[in-house]
């Protein structure tokens, strides 16, 4: 099955810098990539997702990028701020309504 | 995006007792949904697919007889943990998906605590 692997685990940032969230993703049949924030206590929250069919799409201060080829796509958030403190998850799926198979996090802590 | 809703938000009971939580969709038709558990600082666990008017599907290891899943409708699903066990505390989370949908949409979770 889809084996996704997300790095760093942990990542601290400087308020108004960038932080980038990388995934890898094992199966090249996957063709959907969404990524999730959680907050403390709360569901996930979609915030932004890509298919295959596009290498790059962007929402404000947030973008993602995939490379096919390598099979890994990223999360950029551009001028963090102390809300954008939280746990972003990756996931892949083959689309439809398969199974998402989810990275095992990234913990973001902005520092104001 | 859809907006979902999970009821109760937490609950604790007793060892041996049952626990029903409800999966809402409040202005979207699911026709599929999913049950996952999460554990302290880890990512989410699919338990179960559910389609509605068909029986679950259940990921390798889960009991079926111990979480029972009930998909009724296009906008409630329901989760039971029959017996519940200490070990079955967790927080529990749905999502949606629509017809030929790959985008998920999830709850606010449910907090169970089995003392």
């Amino acid at each position: 099955g889809e084996n996704v692997e997300q790095h760093p685990s942990t990542l601290s940032v400087q308020e108004g810098d960038s932080a980038v969230i990388k995934c890898t993703y094992s199966d090249s049949a996957s063709n959907y990539f969404p990524w999730y924030k959680q907050e403390l206590g709360k569901g996930p929250q979609l915030i932004i997702d890509i298919r295959s069919n596009v290498g790059e799409k962007k929402d404000q201060r947030i973008a993602v990028t995939l490379n096919k080829t390598a099979k890994h796509f990223s999360l950029h958030i551009t001028e963090t701020q102390p809300e954008d403190s939280a746990v972003y998850f990756c996931a892949a799926s083959k689309g439809g309504n398969n199974r998402l198979a989810f990275g095992k996090g990234n913990q973001v802590v902005v520092i104001p | 995006g859809a907006v979902v809703s999970q009821h109760p938000s937490r609950v604790i009971c007793k060892s041996g007792t049952s626990v029903k939580i409800e999966c809402r969709s409040l202005d979207f038709q699911a026709t599929t949904m999913f049950w996952y558990r999460q554990f302290p600082k880890k990512s989410l666990m699919l338990m179960a697919t559910s389609n509605e008017g068909s029986k679950a599907t259940y990921e390798q290891g889960v009991e079926k007889d111990k979480f029972l899943i009930n998909h009724a409708s296009l906008t409630l699903s329901t989760l039971t943990v029959t017996s519940a066990h200490p070990e079955d505390s967790s927080f529990y989370i749905c999502s949606l998906g629509g017809v030929g949908s790959e985008t998920q949409y999830f709850g606010p979770g449910t907090r169970l605590l089995v003392l």
